[in-house]
């Protein structure tokens, strides 16, 4: 268990509808990276946190946006859902805001699957 | 693209045997670090190596980095069927951490 939690686990949701994935980071990490793993794609950056702070962009669609609360919990939205967004999502924290060295900590992944 | 790419794409063996993967890389590096995903679950960090090290060891595991060749390996030896799984190098760090396509590692019992 890396500390890391994310929900749902499972999603299964229609073109053109939105959700909203969740992620608490280990206890003590400021830093949030949300990832997007597909079979053709492998795993694809897309925006990282900081301390609540948006740190960098990736690979990032503009329907696609996320943000930091204050407790450092982290919520990505994927809206108007296409069939090429079924993917795994995952979410990573570490410590510091991105040092060389830095460990990410993986959460279990959310399976979104849109049909 | 990707700055690390692993070589097999995919490896195959029996309990017991040793399994070795590679990863290549273009850009110079501060430190290589290998990951591990079961099928479906997140990544777990296995073990770093930093630019100024040759070589290193974690349990049955053991990996090397050559920076004049830009390449690093993984070995794990007396492989279980438990270490069935994709394996990752990635490189840079943070947001800068770039991972390669992985090797995915059979283990046979």
């Amino acid at each position: 268990d890396s500390g890391v939690t994310q929900t749902p686990k499972h999603l299964i949701t229609a073109t053109g509808q939105r959700v909203t994935l969740r992620c608490s980071p280990r206890s003590g990490d400021l830093s949030v990276y949300w990832y997007q793993q597909s079979l053709d794609q492998g795993l694809q950056f897309l925006i990282q946190y900081y301390n609540g702070e948006e740190r960098a962009k990736g690979n990032i669609l503009e329907r696609f946006s996320a943000q930091q609360f204050p407790d450092l919990h982290s919520e990505l939205n994927l809206s108007s859902l296409e069939l090429g967004d079924s993917a795994l999502y995952f979410c990573a924290s570490s410590p510091d805001s991105g040092r060389s060295t830095d460990t990410q900590y993986f959460g279990p992944g959310t399976r979104l699957t849109v049909l | 693209s990707q700055q690390g790419e692993e070589d097999p794409q995919a490896l195959s063996i029996q309990e017991g045997e040793n399994a070795t993967m590679n990863c290549s890389y273009k850009t110079s590096i501060n430190n290589l670090q290998w990951y591990r995903q079961n099928s479906g679950r997140g990544l777990v960090h296995l073990i770093l190596i930093r630019s100024n090290e040759r070589e290193k060891h974690s349990g049955r595991l053991r990996v090397t980095l050559d920076t004049s060749k830009k390449s690093s390996s993984l070995l794990i030896t007396a492989s279980r069927a438990a270490d069935t799984a994709s394996y990752f190098c990635a490189t840079g760090g943070g947001f800068k951490t770039i991972f390669g396509a992985g090797t995915r590692l059979f283990v046979k019992a």
